[in-house]
């Protein structure tokens, strides 16, 4: 049972154009959603996180829009960047314990 | 230290081996978690200590694996008589009550 499930697997987006990522879960006791960013040989690093009474936060170029009722919460990146490439997971938590999804696997393109 | 540390970073293993990974978290972190993490895939959660207590270990996928952090700091995640299927790469994390600051992970290889 894949309790967060993320898509595209992989996305290639153009220098300054917006990177969509998008993730769902199954269980409504999650109460912290966060994105990481993962560059190879690196540990994730925590990127934006939103909690479920918020529905949208936004970060500099990056934000989170939130839909609780639909179970639903995704990434935008605006004018993504060639240093943005890397994966990127949603995760959903419930006491510090995270449940991720599988990652995309985002290219920008200069 | 600045962050999590990790080590070693890399490991081979025959299979039947045994192995420790150790983890070195942010100094005063309470919680420290392992994930483990196959190529392609996120991380998935192993097992969870808050201090020197180990409170969940509900993602540890046999009796063969073992973790823990006696003196509630340095974390040693070990795993006997490794299988191929254990090749991946082991992440810590931890945490002072909010953000959860990973590790760069060891990769392990079981041949």
């Amino acid at each position: 049972q894949q309790q967060v499930k993320q898509s595209p697997q992989s996305l290639i987006v153009q220098k300054g154009g917006i990177s969509i990522i998008n993730c769902a879960y199954e269980n409504t006791a999650f109460d912290y959603f966060p994105w990481y960013q993962q560059f190879p040989g690196k540990g994730p690093a925590l990127l934006i996180a939103i909690r479920p009474d918020v529905s949208e936060k936004k970060e500099g170029r990056f934000t989170i829009s939130f839909n609780k009722s639909a179970k639903q919460f995704s990434l935008h990146i605006m004018d993504s960047q060639p240093g943005d490439s890397a994966t990127y997971f949603c995760a959903a938590s419930k006491g510090g314990k995270s449940t991720f999804g599988d990652g995309t696997t985002l290219t920008v393109k200069p | 230290g600045a962050g999590v540390s990790q080590s070693p970073r890399y490991k081979v293993a025959k299979r039947g081996q045994d192995v420790a990974l150790r983890c070195d978290p942010i100094s005063g972190h309470v919680s420290l978690f392992w994930y483990q993490q196959a190529l392609g895939q996120g991380p998935e959660f192993l097992t969870y200590f808050q201090n020197e207590a180990q409170l969940d270990k509900s993602g540890l996928p046999s009796d063969r694996f073992f973790a823990e952090r006696p003196e509630g700091s340095v974390s040693t995640l070990k795993i006997q008589r490794t299988q191929q299927e254990d090749s991946a790469v082991y992440l810590c994390a931890s945490s002072g009550g909010g953000e959860a600051f990973f590790g760069q992970g060891t990769r392990l290889t079981v041949v």
